[in-house]
């Protein structure tokens, strides 16, 4: 168990909707990444929060948006889903925005139909 | 990020010592080697990192060539558990100005064999 728990567990949708997906990060770590697992993408990098803020950002779509709360936990938005963005999602925490020993959470799976 | 190479697969037989090789020809001084696996669909775990001298910890060994231009991953005694995805990461040294973001490979697949 790393500590890092997404909710949920699996999502099934439709497309053209939109999902919340939510993670909390260990407690302490201050930083949040999340990470996309396609079968034909493999692992790719999203998008990184550190302490509330945006720090970085990878192949993340314009209809995907995220944001870290007050209390450090992480909400990653997906709408106007397509079949593609079938998928699992992972999230990730640290302590430091720099640290490359990050925990992954046991990952939310969405189906898009 | 220098671009790591890995075998896509990988056999071994339970008990005996998996020897994951990684090639990270164009590393630069400051970047580390990370390791990572994934077992089956749950998220990835980290394993051990280096920047030159060989590392190891509880779950493995890592020994870095000489020359830092290859590396290999050493499970000592392989288990059926340790079937997994392995990957090798090339990263830059830790510091403020940086961030977290790792680019996972494809990655090793390791089957233990009973």
């Amino acid at each position: 168990d790393s500590g890092v728990t997404q909710t949920p567990k699996h999502l099934i949708t439709a497309t053209g909707q939109r999902v919340t997906l939510r993670c909390s990060p260990r407690s302490g770590d201050l930083s949040v990444y999340w990470y996309q697992q396609s079968l034909d993408q493999g692992l790719q990098f999203l998008i990184q929060y550190y302490n509330g803020e945006e720090r970085a950002k990878g192949n993340i779509l314009e209809r995907f948006s995220a944001q870290q709360f007050p209390d450090l936990h992480s909400e990653l938005n997906l709408s106007s889903l397509e079949l593609g963005d079938s998928a699992l999602y992972f999230c990730a925490s640290s302590l430091r925005s720099w640290d490359n020993e990050q925990f992954f959470g046991p990952g939310t799976r969405l189906t898009v139909l | 990020d220098a671009k790591t190479t890995q075998p896509t697969s990988m056999d071994c037989a339970e008990g005996r010592a998996a020897n994951l090789p990684c090639n990270h020809s164009t590393i630069s001084g400051n970047e580390y080697v990370y390791w990572y696996r994934q077992i089956h669909s749950q998220g990835p775990q980290y394993i051990i990192h280096g920047l030159k001298n060989n590392e190891t910890n509880e779950m493995a060994s890592l020994i870095i060539t000489e020359d830092r231009k290859s590396s290999t991953l050493i499970l000592p005694h392989a288990t059926l558990r340790d079937t997994a995805v392995y990957y090798c990461i090339v990263r830059v040294a830790e510091g403020s100005s940086n961030t977290g973001k790792l680019i996972f490979g494809q990655g090793t697949t390791l089957q233990v064999k009973p």
